[in-house]
């Protein structure tokens, strides 16, 4: 199993600019969630998905869409970049939506915006 | 809403010495805790987590974290750190359906441990 595999790994956008970010899992997970990572702030949730189909937000939702149309995927979509998004993205699966779930996560992708 | 705080943002020890981390989490009811581990320039672990039963838990590489539910904390520990262990390190909090089975992380602690 590749787990949880995110790309690209470096990106680079100007302001106004759109971008995908792909997250794809092949352990048949049922739950996937994006987050943000900022420093001294932790990870924070961005949109999750309790299966495919279904999406809902978390906490910091602005500026982001998601979809699920298959089990595997969970790509984040960037509507029209701003610097405030300059982050490194992180997306992670578990195998259920129970809250004793581990999640798994992938590498990440570090954005910079202009 | 549940929040979790990590008091120390950075922490520096030596090789041998012993490590405390501290977590406290703001919710009232139920919760399942986390503990992950981000090493230099590599995703998220987990390291140990706690659902209910014996409220001190073991986990990888030695560490281990205690819940103590009236002071709302679940700090976690090691006896003898390595080098290692130089990471960041992240308490997380599930507070099941009732919060929307959302896993809410606190700020993360830097530790460094020189050889």
């Amino acid at each position: 199993n590749a787990g949880v595999t995110q790309t690209p790994k470096f990106q680079v956008l100007k302001t106004g600019q759109s971008m995908t970010l792909q997250c794809a899992q092949d352990m048949n997970h049922e739950y996937m969630s994006w987050y943000r990572q900022d420093p001294g702030m932790g990870l924070r949730l961005i949109h999750y998905s309790v299966g495919a189909g279904i999406t809902d937000q978390g906490e910091v939702p602005n500026g982001y869409n998601v979809s699920r149309s298959t089990t595997e995927d969970f790509p984040l979509r960037l509507l029209s970049a701003a610097p405030s998004q300059t982050s490194v993205y992180f997306c992670a699966s578990s195998p259920g939506v129970g809250s004793t779930d581990t999640q798994y996560f992938g590498p990440g992708t570090r954005l910079t915006v202009l | 809403a549940q929040s979790v705080s990590q008091h120390n943002h950075h922490v520096i020890l030596s090789e041998a010495a012993s490590l405390e981390l501290g977590c406290n989490y703001s919710y009232g009811g139920t919760v399942n805790l986390f503990w992950y581990v981000q090493y230099p320039g590599q995703h998220l672990q987990l390291l140990l987590k706690y659902f209910s039963g014996d409220p001190l838990v073991k986990g990888i590489k030695g560490f281990e974290a205690e819940f103590i539910k009236s002071k709302f904390s679940f700090n976690l520990r090691k006896p003898s750190v390595q080098w290692s262990d130089t990471a960041e390190y992240f308490c997380a909090v599930n507070a099941g359906r009732a919060a929307g089975n959302k896993l809410t992380f606190g700020g993360g602690t830097r530790v460094l441990v020189k050889p």
